[in-house]
């Protein structure tokens, strides 16, 4: 079955540490996307890809990075330098072209302790 | 700078009813709207979508409104059952042609759907 797939579902973190959030996908989709959510604040977009070695800022990127070496995998990182990093990561994909729908993952809930 | 507002955060509707959801949006170049439904810590499933060709489109218990003078987008479940209860996000994402461009979303409406 295709899909895109976070992991780990759960992740702690301590503070001053980097860390590495997952995301595969297997639906040949060109885009991907990593969103924030956090109560009261809807998604919030971090950074998005539409091609292979190609990445753009979304809203609040400051103190994450991500790379797109393949078409499958849009890794997030999560650096020492994101001030409140404690929230719950969503990955997302979608074919770039008109009227296409965005399919997610199941989500990173990360912890800082 | 919100281009896509849901106003309400939260709506509370008894089982058999109508829930209407609503969501405004400042810009005027967006031609389509989606809408998806969140539980808590999991992903956004995509629920139905409309292009601003239309006016309605249907789907089953769902409906969305586009009324594109207003800026205003509505979905309509009828009726509501207690499945439903979730949290609502309206989106619209940028771009024409080849390129989809970004996604935004508006904040989210819990839906409560009691018995």
């Amino acid at each position: 079955d295709g899909g895109i797939t976070q992991s780990p579902k759960y992740l702690f973190r301590k503070e001053g540490q980097n860390v590495t959030l997952s995301c595969e996908q297997n639906l040949n989709h060109d885009a991907m996307y990593w969103y924030r959510q956090d109560p009261g604040q809807g998604l919030r977009l971090i950074y998005y890809s539409q091609i292979v070695n190609d990445f753009q800022k979304g809203d609040i990127a400051e103190g994450y990075s991500v790379s797109r070496e393949k078409k499958e995998s849009f890794p997030l990182t999560v650096t020492s330098a994101q001030k409140n990093p404690t929230a719950f990561y969503l990955c997302a994909s979608t074919l770039t072209g008109m009227n296409t729908e965005a399919f997610f993952g199941q989500g990173t809930r990360l912890t800082v302790v | 700078d919100q281009q896509v507002k849901q106003n309400s955060p939260s709506l509370s509707v008894q089982e058999g009813r109508i829930s209407i959801l609503n969501c405004d949006y400042t810009n005027s170049m967006f031609d389509y709207f989606l809408w998806y439904k969140k539980y808590p810590a999991e992903g956004p499933t995509f629920l139905i979508s409309i292009s601003s060709i239309k006016d309605k489109n249907e789907d089953g218990r769902f409906t969305v409104f586009l009324n594109k003078s207003a800026k205003h987008l509505s979905l309509h479940i009828v009726p509501s059952q207690p499945g439903d209860s979730a949290v609502y996000f309206c989106a619209a994402p940028t771009g024409r042609g080849s390129t989809l461009g970004r996604l935004y979303f508006g904040r989210g409406t819990q839906l409560t759907v009691w018995p």
